[in-house]
């Protein structure tokens, strides 16, 4: 069975302080791995999509990569408006999300 | 602008009610899909559409009753056989069925009062 782990479930950073975010996942047959932002009471919003290991995609202080077992977001420099919850999802033969990591970063 | 809306924002019903929640998507996207959100778990999948007058059962369908009668709406019907509706429900399109990227509407919150 496709699983989705996102850790950690809550992250409190201080404005400057860069960290990374975790989502560890088994697939039978990696179809893509997706990372949204979803603030709280609003849709989920589309950041990126990786294929294959070894791949990256950055945007503004986000940066994601995927290896064969595991995919991080990487969080540079975060502002207070980076606050949301993260959320991680992977398709095999169906796509599966997880819990999602909760980030708040106080100024 | 292309997107997707959900209407209402919020939604509250009471016990033994149906209800139905609205999703329209201009984005020309063939595939259209329903999940749910609760707290502390991650969105599960309740109906799904890869084309019109087509929709598959996703993992939580019970109690859940939807259409696709045109390219652009995909509505959900939450039926009095639902036992625990109140949750966050989000609305999505892809280009197709694949392993196209979904993109999400804003949400319904449902409350069963």
């Amino acid at each position: 069975e496709d699983q989705v782990t996102q850790s950690p479930e809550a992250l409190r950073l201080q404005e400057g302080e860069s960290s990374s975010l975790n989502c560890s996942y088994t697939v039978s047959g990696l179809r893509g791995l997706f990372w949204y932002r979803q603030d709280p009471g609003k849709g989920p919003e589309f950041l990126f999509t990786l294929y294959s290991a070894g791949e990256e995609k950055e945007k503004e202080r986000l940066k994601a990569t995927l290896t064969k077992k595991e995919s991080f977001l990487h969080i540079t420099a975060p502002k207070p408006e980076d606050s949301a919850t993260y959320l991680c999802a992977v398709r095999g033969n169906k796509l599966v999300f997880g819990a999602g990591t909760i980030l708040r970063v106080k100024s | 602008d292309g997107g997707i809306t959900q209407s209402p924002k919020y939604l509250f019903r009471k016990e033994g009610q149906n209800v139905t929640l609205s999703c329209e998507q201009n984005l020309n996207h063939d595939a259209m899909y329903w999940y749910r959100q609760d707290p502390g778990q991650g969105l599960r999948l309740i109906y799904y559409s890869q084309i019109v007058n087509d929709f598959q059962k996703g993992d939580i369908a019970e109690g859940y009753s939807v259409s696709r009668e045109k390219k652009e709406s995909f509505p959900l019907t939450v039926t009095s056989a639902q036992k625990n509706p109140t949750a966050f429900y989000l609305c999505a399109s892809s280009l197709s069925g694949s392993a196209d990227t979904q993109y999400f509407g804003p949400g319904t919150r449902l409350t069963v009062l």
